[in-house]
């Protein structure tokens, strides 16, 4: 039972432009979000956090976009970047107990030149 | 100065055979986790140690047994190992309840 999902595998974009990742979740008990980076060969990074107190975050060209009623999410990168091209992961969790957030399974984005 | 190490970074083995992965990080962080990464992509907590103890074991065959010499270290031991092993698997490490630093990863092959 996927939780958290990320139903476009893969997104192409032109330099310049949005990018525009998207996550859904099912468990309404989750009130932690976070993006994480990936580059092949390398481990997940953090990219951005949202706690369900608030619907939107921006760090630099990163934005990250909650609608709780929807239990959707959204990355927004602006301007897209060729080194932004990597799989990006969305993880949903619950605070107190493991703080342990589930994960999707990546959107693998590249930003064309 | 690698915040999360692994070691190796890959291991082809045959089938049967039991084989550990190393895990070490040097942020001071209290609380280490193994993931799995599969086929099909998804990252799947596998375990979870806080301050050398035990706090999350998901359903993990018992062939899989996690070992934390201390809070800097998490090894992941396993044996008898089958082809659906096969996988990447993450080391990460967190202060408890805060985000998580993930390792390079092992490409595990087994033939």
């Amino acid at each position: 039972d996927q939780q958290v999902k990320q139903n476009s595998p893969s997104l192409s974009v032109q330099e310049g432009r949005i990018s525009i990742l998207n996550c859904d979740y099912t468990n309404s008990m989750f009130d932690y979000f976070l993006w994480y980076k990936k580059y092949p060969a390398e481990g997940p990074t953090f990219l951005i956090s949202i706690s369900s107190i608030k619907d939107k975050n921006e760090d630099g060209r990163f934005t990250v976009f909650l609608n709780k009623s929807a239990k959707h999410l959204s990355l927004h990168i602006v301007p897209s970047q060729p080194g932004d091209s990597a799989v990006y992961f969305c993880a949903a969790g619950k605070s107190g107990g493991s703080y342990i957030p589930t994960f999707g399974r990546g959107t693998s984005l590249i930003v064309h030149p | 100065d690698t915040a999360v190490s692994q070691t190796p970074k890959y291991l082809v083995t045959q089938m049967g055979n039991d084989k550990s992965i190393k895990c070490e990080q040097n942020l001071g962080h209290d609380t280490m986790y193994w993931y799995k990464q599969d086929s099909k992509k998804f990252l799947k907590i596998m375990f979870s140690y806080n301050n050398k103890e035990l706090i999350i074991n998901e359903t993990v065959p018992n062939r899989f047994s996690p070992k934390s010499p201390d809070k800097a270290h998490l090894n992941l031991h396993i044996n008898s190992l089958e082809l659906g092993d096969s996988a990447v698997y993450f080391c990460a490490s967190s202060r408890f309840g805060e985000t998580q630093y993930f390792g390079p990863g092992t490409r595990l092959l087994v033939l």
